[in-house]
């Protein structure tokens, strides 16, 4: 299947800070990709959908002045977590669209695990 | 009516022994749909689409019904690997992914 990337794979900052996470396609080109949020036992939830060269997308009650992201090429989308409080600690998972064999298909990064101190 | 459920569990069933579970979605005009399967502390990972047809991919037999509007998931001979959540996922017309929040399986030794 199709390879998707994240970085970094955890990371630790501090509260008011500003965290960056790429999430890449590495073997195909994905014109959209999504991030999602990932509670303790809880299920994936979507905040918003990155379309390559224009303006993503994001769900309600998903606050775009604190989640910042930006899909500048084919193969690359970042998610920049602005002035971190301890609430947004959370699983951030990426995924990207590919074309399968029946339609399309999600292929998911292997998430960013946020602790904000 | 949420728009996809899924019973949490867990399931436990020993090993060897043969699981299903289902997936209900409440919106008719859903296009596709997958079964995910989550380890623990990981990225979910496709296990397989479901088709139309229904589908079998070794001890893996997805189906899909329309009609009632619920897809399944059956795993046959199951293995102690097979310990994970399966998240049930919807594609809706407007390229829409939901997911459901997973049911959690456990095989006992």
């Amino acid at each position: 299947g199709a390879v998707v990337s994240q970085h970094p794979s955890w990371v630790i900052c501090k509260s008011g800070t500003s965290v960056k996470i790429e999430c890449r396609s590495l073997d195909f080109q994905a014109t959209t990709m999504f991030w999602y949020r990932q509670f303790p036992k809880q299920s994936l939830m979507l905040m918003a959908t990155s379309n390559e060269g224009s303006k993503a997308t994001y769900e309600q009650g998903v606050e775009k002045d604190k989640f910042l992201i930006n899909h500048a090429s084919l193969t690359l989308s970042t998610l920049t977590v602005t002035s971190a409080h301890p609430e947004d600690s959370s699983f951030y998972i990426c995924s990207a669209r590919a074309q399968g064999k029946d339609g399309y298909e999600q292929y998911f990064g292997p998430g960013t695990r946020l602790t904000v101190t | 009516r949420k728009e996809v459920e899924q019973d949490p569990g867990p399931f436990n069933v020993p090993e060897g022994a043969t699981v299903a579970f289902n997936c209900t979605y409440s919106n008719s005009a859903s296009q596709s749909f997958f079964w995910y399967r989550q380890d623990c502390r990981k990225e979910p990972k496709l296990l397989m689409s479901v088709y139309s047809s229904g589908n079998e991919d070794g001890r893996f037999t997805a189906q899909l019904n329309r009609a009632s509007q619920y897809i399944s998931l059956l795993i046959r001979d199951s293995k102690l690997s097979d310990s994970a959540t399966y998240l049930c996922v919807v594609n809706h017309r407007d390229d829409k992914i939901i997911f459901g929040k997973g049911t959690r399986l456990h095989i006992l030794p």
